[in-house]
Formats: C-alpha cells, sequence, structure tokens
C-alpha cells in the first residue's frame, strides 16, 4: 500500500540553524500539508500546498517557514532560524484531490521529531 | 475559529471492555469530522469519517454518529483489543476553515491490557 515517508525521523540541531525536513507524499497525489506537534500539544496546521503554490495557511507559518516541491518527488519544510519553541513532530501529509467538504482523505506519514537546542 | 477537545488520557482498559472516547467540537457551517489513529511509531491514519448530521461513520468495530445536536462525535467500540492500544486524534475540517485545514484536538492515549 503506498504510503507517506518523512526523512529523517529524528532531527537535532542548534538554535538559529536552518533546517530542511524531507518528506515523499504517495505518488499520485496533487495536494501537500504539513502539521506539528509540540509535545503535549495538539496537531496544528501550517500549510497546504497544490501546483507549486501555498493553498493556505496558518498564523504559524510565518517568514521563518518555506515549503517547496523541488523535484516531482519530493515536498520539502524549511525552517531558516530555528528557535527552541520550533521543536515539536513535524508530519507531512497528501490526498489526491481537494478535500472539498472533508471528504477526500488526507494521508500522513510517520512524523519528523525536531529538536531545538 | 475551529476548535476540537477530546478527553484527557490516558484511557486503560481490560481486553474486551467497551470504549468510549469523547470528542465535542466548535465550528460554524457544516464541518466534516474524523477519528485518527497513531500507532507506536507511525503516522496518523483515517480510522473513520463522518460528512453531514447524523451520519454514522465506522471501521474495524470503531463507530461514531455525528451529533450537531449536542456538537460531538464520540468514538465507541464494543470490545477492545490489545491491538487497539494507540493515540486517538478527533479532527475536524470545514466550518470557519478552509477544507484543507484539519483541525485536531490533543489526542487521547488508549491502554488496553490482556
Amino acid at each position: 500500500e503506498p504510503e507517506v515517508t518523512q526523512t529523517p525521523s529524528h532531527q537535532v540541531t542548534q538554535m538559529g540553524q536552518e533546517v530542511i525536513l524531507r518528506c515523499v507524499p504517495i505518488s499520485n497525489h496533487l495536494y501537500f500539508y504539513w502539521y506539528r506537534q509540540i509535545l503535549g500539544q495538539k496537531v496544528e496546521f501550517l500549510v497546504s500546498f497544490y501546483n507549486n503554490e501555498i493553498s493556505e495557511k496558518s498564523e504559524i507559518f510565518d517568514d521563518q517557514f518555506s515549503v517547496e516541491r523541488p523535484d516531482g518527488s519530493n515536498f520539502t519544510l524549511k525552517i531558516r532560524s530555528t528557535k527552541l519553541e520550533d521543536s515539536a513532530m513535524y508530519f507531512c501529509a497528501s490526498s489526491e484531490a481537494l478535500p472539498v467538504r472533508g471528504i477526500i482523505t488526507q494521508y500522513f506519514g510517520p512524523g519528523t521529531r525536531l529538536t531545538v537546542l | 475559529g475551529n476548535s476540537v477537545t477530546q478527553m484527557e488520557g490516558p484511557v486503560t482498559l481490560s481486553e474486551e471492555a467497551f470504549l468510549t472516547i469523547n470528542c465535542t467540537y466548535t465550528a460554524t457551517g457544516y464541518p466534516s469530522l474524523f477519528w485518527y489513529v497513531q500507532y507506536p511509531g507511525e503516522g496518523l491514519q483515517l480510522l473513520l469519517k463522518a460528512t453531514k448530521a447524523d451520519d454514522k461513520g465506522s471501521n474495524k468495530g470503531f463507530e461514531a454518529t455525528y451529533r450537531k445536536e449536542t456538537t460531538s462525535f464520540h468514538l465507541e467500540k464494543g470490545s477492545v483489543q490489545v491491538s487497539d492500544s494507540a493515540v486517538y486524534f478527533c479532527a475536524l475540517s470545514g466550518g470557519n476553515s478552509g477544507y484543507s485545514t484539519l483541525t485536531f484536538g490533543k489526542g487521547t492515549m488508549l491502554l488496553v491490557s490482556p
């Protein structure tokens, strides 16, 4: 069964460093998403991406964050200058079509745990 | 904006016990409602969903009914197994937010002992 994969599973970085989290969505999917979960808190939406553009983004997704689909398979989340509060589990997801009325399922990867020291 | 509240965990049960995990939501309009499950070391998997009032979503013995009058989507299973041990997330899309956005609850850990 096709699945979303994410690398690395755990990333440790120093405050102020740039990190890139990588995701390989399911191959025929067109919509891509990033979510994060700070330890003990809710899973929060960051951004959705379609046709090489951001479709929606949350207030969390500020200028420190960017997303890119550099080739036909990868979908990346970059944090330019990490802060301690960026420490969280980051989940990538994909769906095959626009989830109009929430009917289309978003498929999630296993997550990357980011630790900022 | 949208919000989802679910019961605090962990929920600890013996095998074959009845499970209820409460979930209530706040949203305007007609959101769609979901339960996702996360097994240890894995990603979030869609367990079941309901897209309109009074719909019942069901899968793997789990079920939940979309109750607009009580703004609830409680997850139930009649007889849990050890393999059901996981974290369960209630979520919604639509309502105040765009339909591509899932709003999650905090998650409820379920521990089932033999």
